[in-house]
């Protein structure tokens, strides 16, 4: 039983630069999710996919991010022109039915 | 605007004793409520989960109870164990809402040897 795996686990940048992160869910799952944790807060949304459609974005997700499930199955994150206030742990989630949700370790972005 | 609060940043108890952790929501949409554990530079584990049909959901040493009049649900662990130390989250989600979660700020819990 593979969980949930996203890459890479720790990325340090400069402001300014562009990152992309990827999410390998569950292979059954068809539900993917986007979270963003900052030290001392919970995960906050950011987006929501179900197969390879994109049905919600939070508020949080700004134009400079993007978020994609080409086909169905892995995921990618990606900021444009990285800030330091995007600096946080990013993680991934994926269910089957939707309820219990379960996570990989996340990528920690420290933008410089 | 929380829509789910956790009070305490912290908690402290010892080996064998009951921990109990607090969760407090606003949102009554919300029918599925979950705990996660969570470790350093880990994501979530789920721990135990309570539909809004039910008022206490047991699992081991880990019970959830819901108090749905007053927006309220706990996590009790009994006995506490050294190995439980981390920081746990509450959820909440909604049929209705594509089950996005939306989660508490945490709780760190120590569990003193």
């Amino acid at each position: 039983d593979t969980g949930v795996s996203q890459d890479p686990r720790h990325k340090i940048t400069k402001r300014g630069q562009n990152v992309t992160f990827r999410c390998d869910p569950i292979s059954e799952h068809n539900r993917l999710y986007w979270y963003r944790q900052t030290l001392g807060q919970g995960p906050e949304f950011l987006t929501y996919f179900q197969n390879e459609a994109q049905l919600e974005k939070s508020r949080l997700l700004s134009d400079r991010f993007s978020a994609e499930r080409p086909k169905g199955s892995f995921s990618t994150l990606e900021i444009q022109r990285t800030e330091q206030g995007d600096s946080a742990m990013y993680l991934c989630a994926s269910s089957w039915k939707g309820e219990k949700l379960f996570f990989g370790s996340g990528t920690q972005l420290s933008v410089l | 605007d929380q829509q789910v609060k956790q009070n305490s940043p912290s908690l402290s108890v010892q080996e064998g004793r009951i921990s109990i952790l607090n969760c407090d929501y606003t949102n009554s949409m919300f029918d599925y409520f979950l705990w996660y554990k969570k470790y350093p530079a880990e994501g979530p584990t789920f721990l135990i989960s309570i539909s809004s049909i039910k008022d206490k959901n047991e699992d081991g040493r880990f019970t959830v109870f819901l108090n749905k009049s007053a927006k309220h649900l706990s996590l009790h662990i009994v006995p506490s164990q050294p190995g439980d130390s981390a920081v746990y989250f509450c959820a909440a989600s909604a049929a209705d809402s594509s089950y996005k979660l939306i989660f508490g700020s945490g709780t760190r819990l120590l569990v003193r040897p």
